[in-house]
């Protein structure tokens, strides 16, 4: 199975700040990189697909960027409504696998 | 905008079944697999397996075959999910999510708490 190494597992920041969260892929995945939002009591939701294309409705501050096997998620500008905890997910090979989630705070 | 909608939760003992059902509205069922995860309390997404609504077929995670089964009812757009033999770590919410052509999880159910109680 491909392992997803996700970083931090929290944070927190202020209103405004630039926030990044690393997935580190144990093999090559060929930008096959989801990241996904799930609020607190909710069903996560997409945010980006193919590493770095914003799902339909999706907040342009959201962006995703690779580097090799190191995928990341950026946040410009964080809002309160941002606070979650995001996940990235493989879909290149099976079963698909997700990263261990990180806690954003504000 | 697709929509799925999910079973209420449920409390079953331990070496019990039990089924969720995921409804599907607002798109083209048959074009679409859906895919079921899994969080157990305080835990991150596990993945359990998912089905072709086209044809059918399957593919589970190891860690679950043999317990799990996933069927479809194409005349009322619902997916099925059987999870046997529930054990206490079995407890957790179950999300079904629609899968699309890039396998990525695009619309999710809002999610059915399973309790393992004896």
């Amino acid at each position: 199975d491909i392992q997803m190494t996700q970083s931090p597992s929290s944070l927190s920041a202020s209103v405004g700040d630039r926030v990044t969260i690393t997935c580190r892929a144990s093999h090559a995945i060929s930008n096959s990189l989801a990241w996904y939002a799930q609020r607190p009591g909710k069903a996560p939701k997409l945010l980006l697909f193919g590493a770095s294309r914003l799902d339909s409705g999706v907040p342009t501050r959201f962006s995703g960027s690779t580097s090799g096997t190191d995928y990341t998620l950026i946040i410009n500008s964080l809002q309160p409504e941002d606070i979650a905890t995001y996940y990235c997910q493989q879909s290149h090979g099976s079963p698909p696998t997700f990263g261990q989630g990180t806690k954003v705070e504000i | 905008q697709a929509h799925l909608v999910q079973s209420g939760g449920e409390v079953k003992k331990p070496g019990a079944s039990v089924k969720v059902s995921c409804k599907a509205s607002d798109y083209t069922f048959s074009t679409y697999g859906v895919t079921w995860v899994r969080q157990a309390p305080g835990q991150g997404l596990e993945w359990m397996g998912m089905i072709s609504v086209y044809n059918g077929n399957t593919s589970y995670a190891q860690k679950f075959q043999g317990r799990v089964t996933m069927t479809t009812d194409t005349s009322t757009s619902t997916v099925y999910m059987e999870l046997t033999s529930l054990r206490f770590d079995d407890t957790a919410v179950y999300f079904c999510a629609r899968v699309n052509l890039l396998n990525v999880f695009d619309c999710w159910g809002q999610g059915t708490l399973v309790t393992v109680s004896s």
